[in-house]
């Protein structure tokens, strides 16, 4: 079986400092692992992906993660935080065989303040 | 290139109704999954159509059922409503069964009340 559990059920930072959601994850295998983002009344939205290639995985909007096998986790950072990074973030873990469905962990609130 | 669409964006519906909801996957994608997504928590994954077909399914009753046509477009259908079925339901769509290693397309929801 495989879970993801969100450490934070809310973060407040404000703009410009850096940005830390935390992830643990569990799986029997070597799993898939995703960082999704969904701003308000917006679909959901990949930010980055880890596959089994590079332990540490840039996305989009200067979002990074670090895949730590022997601490199951996948912690999402950024630099320094945008006003417009203020979103539900979910952590997200599947299977790698295709047709897999994904686990959703129950999401952090970023909240930036200016 | 066209995005996923899904409609209603919103309805309210009453206890032991019936309700069905569209999804037009993203163009060129064959793969259509459902999730629903309850107020405070993350999405949970309903069912997934590759080709037509049914092709996994997660913890919901039989009440619970979909189609995918040939165009690959989708449906939900929600039987016996209840109060717990309130929720926002999104689609999303991938090519060929991507969600294991791939990114899948989500839309903005249908949001069901159930009243």
């Amino acid at each position: 079986a495989q879970s993801v559990t969100q450490l934070d059920s809310h973060v407040s930072v404000s703009e410009g400092t850096p940005v830390l959601l935390r992830c643990n994850y569990s799986s029997s295998y070597s799993p898939s692992l995703f960082w999704y983002v969904q701003h308000p009344n917006k679909g959901l939205q990949l930010l980055l992906k880890y596959t089994s290639a590079a332990t540490l995985v840039k996305g989009i909007n200067g979002f990074e993660a670090e895949f730590k096998k022997s601490e199951t986790s996948f912690h999402l950072t950024k630099p320094s935080a945008h006003m417009s990074d203020a979103a539900e973030y979910f952590c997200v873990v599947s299977g790698k065989q295709a047709g897999t469905a994904l686990i959703f962990g129950k999401g952090t609130t970023l909240s930036v303040s200016s | 290139e066209t995005g996923v669409t899904q409609s209603p964006t919103h309805l309210i519906k009453t206890r032991g109704q019936q309700v069905t909801l569209r999804c037009s996957s993203q163009s060129g994608h064959n793969t259509v999954s459902w999730y629903q997504q309850a107020l405070g928590q993350g999405p949970q994954f309903i069912f997934q159509y590759y080709r037509e077909e049914e092709n996994g399914r997660g913890n919901f009753p039989p009440r619970f059922s979909g189609l995918q046509f040939p165009n690959y477009s989708s449906e939900l259908n929600v039987n016996a409503l209840e109060l717990d079925d309130s929720a926002l339901y999104l689609c999303a769509s991938s090519l060929d069964l991507a969600g294991g290693t791939g990114e899948l397309f989500f839309g903005e929801g249908s949001r069901l009340t159930v009243l």
